[in-house]
């Protein structure tokens, strides 16, 4: 079966520091990978989505970028961190014939002081 | 561009209440449309979905229709129970090129008090 997964689940780091979100999939190849925000009280905005190794398209130009170094791996990063990047961090996928329903993981709690 | 609006929330009621949850959207072509759900502290889950005008999506007594007339996919559930409170969320696909992309509305919290 097809399971995602993401890590850290939780995170606190100063402002001005780096990131590093992982995401993997696993039981499916190829799939398009997406991330999401979600601020506090608010719905999901769509920062990264991507449809194979090395290819990357931008929804908002902002302070983080996503790198996609293996078929099923899909990273999100910031060089340093602002305040305004504190949410909850989710990743999805499609794949195969469900190209038209996105299946979320558990999401990334960060926090920035 | 597309969007999608939701009633706004909270919305609260008593164990065993009717629900309904308005959802319109505005967009080119034939959408997709979705429900999900979001637990407290937990990403989102597929509840339900629906690909053409007047088809009915249904899952764990939660159903939407399709309304290409109206533009709407309302979320209605004939008994609700406290395990239901949760963020629900409205969405319709965006079938562009490349990788198929959601657009949500902002959610709806639904508390259910026994």
């Amino acid at each position: 079966s097809q399971t995602i997964h993401q890590w850290p689940a939780t995170l606190v780091q100063p402002v001005g520091s780096p990131l590093s979100l992982e995401c993997t999939v696993e039981g499916t190849s190829n799939p398009n990978l997406y991330w999401y925000r979600q601020a506090a009280g608010r719905g999901l905005q769509l920062l990264f989505y991507s449809v194979g190794i090395g290819q990357i398209s931008s929804e908002v130009p902002q302070n983080l970028s996503a790198s996609r170094p293996q078929d099923r791996q899909f990273i999100l990063s910031s060089k340093k961190l602002l305040l305004s990047d504190s949410g909850f961090y989710l990743c999805a996928f499609t794949s195969g014939s469900l190209l038209d329903t996105q299946y979320f993981g558990p999401g990334t709690r960060l926090t920035v002081l | 561009g597309n969007s999608v609006t939701q009633m706004e929330g909270p919305v609260t009621l008593s164990e065993e209440a009717f629900l309904t949850i308005n959802c319109t959207y505005t967009a080119t072509g034939y959408p997709s449309l979705f429900w999900y759900v979001q637990y407290p502290g937990e990403g989102l889950q597929l509840l339900l979905k629906a690909t053409k005008a007047d088809d009915k999506g249904s899952n764990k007594g939660f159903e939407a229709t399709y309304r290409k007339e109206t533009t709407s996919f309302h979320l209605e559930k004939g008994s609700v129970q406290v395990s239901d409170s949760a963020v629900y969320f409205c969405a319709l696909s965006d079938r562009g090129q490349g990788a198929q992309k959601l657009v949500f509305g902002q959610g709806t919290r639904l508390t259910i008090n026994p």
